[in-house]
């Protein structure tokens, strides 16, 4: 069964960048057939969606954090890669690697998650 | 501030059917027959119940249904279980940024 595992620092300081990784244990990162992307969860606060790409490169952003966010693949690796810069306490969440099947509106598997907390 | 309503928790006794809504606007639930709907055992992975407003992944119970009505989504679920405490959360595709919008949760108790 297909997993996909989030690692990263679960403590980064405020106005640094926070960089997290997923692993899919299987090849499909590189298949047409997937979009691999990023949520989040605050605490005690709802999902956002953060951003998607595409294996050819294409990357699509929320608008809200368009500016500080990097999405990015290494197929070789079966990794997607995430890089938030200039974090604040309000970027302290679960962050939930997912993946989309192409042609769908809604992510099919997540990873567990992994909480990241900005503190000095 | 979530942008789809959801309430804070439900509860229902083993047997029961129970009904979480999932409330947005024009914008996103009332003009999108992309909502789906997701379920959180406590320390697992999301996983997907329903997409599509109604349709359920393969492996998925049929005491599971998904309904619309204008902007608000419905979850039933059927015959409730205790395996079925869970949170659960809808979501919805936009067309208008930021493409996917999402409820802040339901927490489903079994008496």
């Amino acid at each position: 069964q297909v997993q996909l595992q989030e690692s990263g620092p679960g403590l980064v300081k405020p106005s640094e960048t926070l960089s997290l990784t997923c692993t899919v244990s299987d090849g499909s990162m590189s298949s047409w057939s997937y979009y691999w992307g990023w949520l989040r969860q605050p605490p005690g606060k709802g999902l956002e969606w953060i951003g998607s790409m595409y294996y050819t490169g294409s990357t699509y952003y929320n608008p809200s954090l368009k500016s500080r966010v990097t999405v990015s693949l290494d197929t070789s690796r079966n990794q997607c890669s995430l890089k938030l810069t200039s974090v604040t306490a309000a970027d302290t969440a679960i962050y939930y690697c997912a993946r989309r099947l192409i042609n769908s509106k809604y992510f099919d598997l997540w990873g567990q998650g992994a909480l990241v907390t900005v503190s000095s | 501030q979530s942008a789809l309503t959801q309430p804070a928790s439900v509860s229902g006794s083993p047997g029961q059917s129970i009904t979480i809504s999932c409330t947005g606007t024009t914008s996103d639930i009332g003009a999108s027959n992309y909502v789906a709907w997701y379920q959180q055992l406590p320390a697992q992975a999301p996983k997907l119940l329903i997409f599509d407003v109604n349709d359920r992944p393969s492996g998925v119970s049929n005491r599971f249904s998904g309904s619309k009505s204008g902007n608000t989504a419905s979850l039933t679920i059927s015959g409730l279980q205790a395996e079925d405490e869970a949170d659960y959360f809808c979501s919805s595709y936009t067309s208008n940024s930021p493409l996917y919008v999402f409820g802040s949760g339901t927490k489903v108790t079994v008496l």
